[in-house]
């Protein structure tokens, strides 16, 4: 089966850039998807097909994917980006495949 | 808007079945095109697909869950189930239901925290 490795934690102060990676055994041939979800809350789409925005998603929010990473990253972060980060791809042997998730921490 | 709501008992006993309903509402479960599935975390854990159906009723099961897990729909009430055998504390969870385009899951149910405790 894919399997997809997150750091289990980020931490970045306000103001300043943080970045979420995503590996797995050649990513960049596979389309990534990044969820959000804050405590007690179902995960929320963030980015969609590696660099997309859903309608309503800060453009402080932004992603790539090359070779075996794929890279959320959030812009002058905010204190209300707090919260577990999850990438995504679907694989034609383990359907929905989800990385372990990123807790991303704002001093 | 589509909404998704979980339903089911928030506790099971050991060696049960687990079950819950996703009520769909804001559009038909019937739609061409989407997936329709279930994704479950344990207290303080990632997420975990379980299954998915097609709207044509095709089922996809995640092979760690095979053996024990049966998703299900109904058109008629617009909604899909899940049933999980055999159930230990190991699937005590939350679970959510989702809908999906194919790769993309862009709409979640709050979900459902189930118990599994004697």
């Amino acid at each position: 089966s894919y399997v997809l490795t997150q750091p289990p934690s980020v931490s970045v102060a306000p103001g300043k850039t943080a970045r979420i990676t995503c590996g797995g055994n050649n990513i960049g041939s596979k389309s990534v998807h990044w969820y959000q979800q804050k405590p007690g809350q179902a995960p929320v789409l963030v980015i969609y097909y590696d660099s997309d925005r859903p309608s309503g998603i800060p453009e402080r929010f932004s992603g790539s994917n090359s070779g075996n990473t794929a890279t959320l990253t959030i812009s002058r972060v905010e204190a209300g980006d707090e919260a577990d980060y999850y990438c995504q791809v679907w694989d034609s042997s383990s359907d929905w495949v989800f990385g372990g998730g990123t807790k991303l921490t704002v001093l | 808007q589509l909404q998704l709501q979980e339903s089911g008992p928030g506790l099971v006993k050991p060696s049960e079945t687990l079950s819950l309903t996703c009520t769909v509402s804001g559009g038909s479960i019937s739609s061409s095109s989407y997936y329709w599935g279930w994704i479950r975390q344990p207290p303080g854990k990632g997420l975990e697909w379980i299954g998915s159906i097609y709207y044509s009723g095709s089922t996809y099961y995640n092979p760690s869950l095979k053996s024990r897990v049966t998703i299900s729909v109904d058109t008629s009430k617009n909604q899909f189930s899940l049933k999980l055998s055999s159930v230990t504390a190991a699937d005590t969870a939350v679970y959510y239901c989702a809908r999906s385009g194919g790769e993309v899951i862009d709409y979640w149910g709050q979900g459902t925290l189930v118990t599994v405790s004697s």
